[in-house]
């Protein structure tokens, strides 16, 4: 699996959008680009997933270059609520209708949103 | 609220004990992951099961074992933990092609 390179803190003032970078400079044509987040003392909480087109929820957008080798997840207006440490991970999944993609987890971003 | 339950919340065992993590899910999905997290570290994957079957165990330790009763159920049993084995065990559930919806994990304890 590719790997993804993330800076190990940001913040963020509340109110404000909040662009959290990943590089996956090695990624292949198949693999897809996954953002988790995990809140203190929780399990991860899945936001949004991309091949190679930009993608919207209702709790982020993702943007992903066109080269496919980085991509940023945007927050559009962070709250205290999103402090948490964001994880990007790029997953591949394999032939076959059983296939279930292994996720792998990188070291990830610790984000702060401020009052 | 997540859609994955996983008993109990916490566990505290010695080294000698026999236990078991359970995790739940009722939302159809045919993987179920086990993750291991220990603090300040990203979640590890230990095991996956598709459709049941054991897919992928990542050079886990015989001392943790998994078991997959039914497309619902995911069991871990654990036998002559060390202490270095206190971690945060995550469960996980998804469809094929889709998304892993975790629990909020069994914070374990071996003393």
């Amino acid at each position: 699996d590719a790997k993804t390179t993330q800076p190990p803190s940001m913040d963020c003032a509340e109110g404000r959008a909040a662009n959290l970078p990943c590089n996956h400079s090695t990624i292949s044509g198949n693999e897809y680009v996954y953002w988790y987040r995990q809140i203190h003392s929780q399990g991860p909480q899945y936001i949004i997933h991309g091949l190679k087109n930009n993608e919207t929820n209702e709790m982020a957008s993702l943007i992903i270059t066109e080269d496919r080798k980085s991509s940023t997840l945007i927050l559009p207006h962070a709250t205290l609520r999103d402090t948490a440490v964001y994880y990007c991970i790029v997953r591949v999944f394999g032939a076959g209708g059983t296939s279930y993609g292994k996720l792998t987890f990188g070291q990830g971003t610790i984000l702060t949103v401020h009052p | 609220d997540t859609e994955v339950t996983q008993t109990p919340k916490h566990l505290v065992m010695g080294m000698t004990n026999k236990k078991s993590l359970k995790c739940e899910q009722h939302m159809g999905h045919r993987a179920m992951y086990w993750y291991k997290q220990k603090a300040k570290k990203p979640p590890e994957l230990m095991f996956v099961y598709s459709y049941e079957k054991l897919s992928i165990n990542e050079s886990v330790p015989s001392r943790f074992s998994p078991e997959c009763p039914n497309s619902s159920l995911l069991n871990l049993h654990l036998h002559a933990l060390q202490p270095e084995d206190s971690a945060l065990y995550l469960c996980a559930s998804s469809q094929v092609r889709s998304p892993l919806h975790f629990g909020n994990g069994t914070r374990l304890t071996v003393t």
